[in-house]
């Protein structure tokens, strides 16, 4: 099936610095998602991206917070400056309609 | 606010008996109820999807209904696969939004032996 592609796996950081984490979406699909799970807890929606724009966002897409497209490339979500609660696995999705998500295999962010 | 409730893992079955995990959900909308299914070192994939109340979905086996009136929607397989053993969530769609906003329960790992 379509395959949404997080590159890389992990990522280290210490607390404070900026983070990119990529995404790299279905082709076609026009709808892009960032979800964050926390280990043992529930996965969380952050926010949603459409037509170059944020459409909704959740408490926990904070101001450090920011996503973007540019071009039609990779999906991104920055996070400057980095907390150490941000330590999470995030999750890419896309969609072409917005019921049926495709996610990607998921970024662990680990905050030092 | 809206939210999902299911069966804490781990199950741990045998090959070739039977699956239920449960799943209970909260919400004052008209929601998508789904079914995702994760495999070690995966993202979530899509098992099914049911949009109407009383409808039920399934796939590879598995299968569940959407039952308006219990709120629930329990996900049953007749015989299971070591194949099967991956972690199930419960989802909760905001169809009425039209947003994508999904709403996932813990999920409930499941591990079959041979």
């Amino acid at each position: 099936g379509p395959k949404v592609l997080q590159i890389p796996s992990h990522q280290i950081i210490d607390m404070g610095q900026m983070v990119t984490l990529n995404c790299d979406p279905v082709s076609n699909h026009l709808y892009f998602y960032w979800y964050k799970q926390i280990l043992g807890q529930q996965m969380e929606f952050l926010v949603n991206f459409y037509n170059g724009k944020v459409m909704e966002k959740s408490k926990l897409f904070k101001d450090q917070f920011s996503v973007e497209r540019p071009d039609g490339s990779y999906f991104t979500l920055k996070i400057q400056p980095t907390a150490l609660e941000d330590s999470a696995v995030y999750f890419c999705a896309s969609s072409l309609v917005v019921e049926t998500l495709y996610f990607g295999s998921g970024t662990r962010l680990t905050v030092l | 606010g809206d939210s999902v409730t299911q069966t804490k893992g781990p199950v741990t079955l045998s090959e070739g008996t039977s699956l239920t995990v449960n799943c209970s959900y909260e919400t004052k909308q008209y929601p998508t109820l789904f079914w995702y299914v994760q495999y070690p070192g995966e993202g979530p994939q899509l098992l099914f999807k049911v949009p109407k109340a009383n409808e039920k979905g399934s796939n590879r086996g598995f299968e569940a209904t959407y039952d308006k009136g219990t709120t629930s929607f329990h996900l049953q397989k007749a015989s299971v696969q070591e194949s099967d053993s991956a972690v199930y969530y419960c989802v909760l769609g905001d169809r009425a939004g039209n947003t994508g906003k999904l709403i996932f329960g813990l999920g409930t790992t499941l591990q079959v032996q041979p």
